[in-house]
């Protein structure tokens, strides 16, 4: 298994800019999460799904964010209109009882 | 407050060296515990389960105070390979896991 794949793995844009990461967990996972690490905040966990349904998105910061999982292989976390201070690197991970995360994406909002 | 807090390091030790971390969770409903180690530009990735009655893997040792809601992290003779950022983390049944914000290590020669 390749494990959760994310893309892109940098992305740099300008402010006011949508943003879009992807996510595919590793097959036969049950439950999916977005996570937010930066040097300040350390890992935050932003939200996550169960069998492809949302369970608990307190952590998503505001409205500009959210999160999708259409089907059990891919997710989304889109953020429209993207700031500067949503620069961070932003892990996805899938597991039942470990979880395993992907390599992140670090953005860079200008 | 947060619910899982750490020491933030650095630990810096020479090789050989016995390190501990010590973390405190909050949430006293919190049923499991784990040690991530993340290394520079990567993500993080499981190094052990932390069970009440301690457990150990090869060098290192997790220990687990309920009572207190204490988790500790013991590493001997340690390796330039060590050198990383451990992550203790907490877990309630139907929720995430609750990671600390991490406690640095770096292992020198």
């Amino acid at each position: 298994d390749a494990g959760v794949i994310q893309s892109p793995r940098h992305e740099v844009t300008e402010m006011g800019q949508e943003v879009t990461l992807r996510c595919k967990p590793i097959s036969g996972h049950n439950s999916l999460f977005w996570y937010r690490q930066t040097m300040m905040r350390g890992l935050e966990l932003l939200i996550y799904f169960n069998n492809n349904v949302p369970i608990d998105d307190s952590g998503m910061p505001e409205d500009r964010f959210s999160a999708k999982m259409p089907n059990a292989s891919f997710s989304t976390l889109k953020i429209q209109p993207s700031e500067p201070r949503d620069s961070a690197v932003y892990f996805c991970s899938s597991g039942n009882n470990e979880q395993f995360f992907g390599p992140g994406t670090r953005l860079t909002v200008l | 407050r947060k619910e899982v807090e750490q020491d933030p390091g650095p630990f810096n030790v020479p090789e050989g060296a016995t390190v501990a971390f010590n973390c405190t969770y909050s949430n006293s409903a919190s049923q499991s515990f784990f040690w991530y180690r993340q290394d520079c530009r990567k993500e993080p990735k499981l190094l052990m389960s932390v069970y009440s009655s301690g457990n150990e893997d090869g060098r290192f040792t997790a220990q687990l105070n309920r009572a207190s809601q204490y988790i500790s992290l013991l590493i001997r003779d340690s390796k330039l390979s060590d050198s990383a950022t451990y992550l203790c983390v907490a877990y309630q049944a139907g929720t995430a896991l609750i990671f600390g914000k991490g406690t640095t290590l770096s292992v020198s020669s």
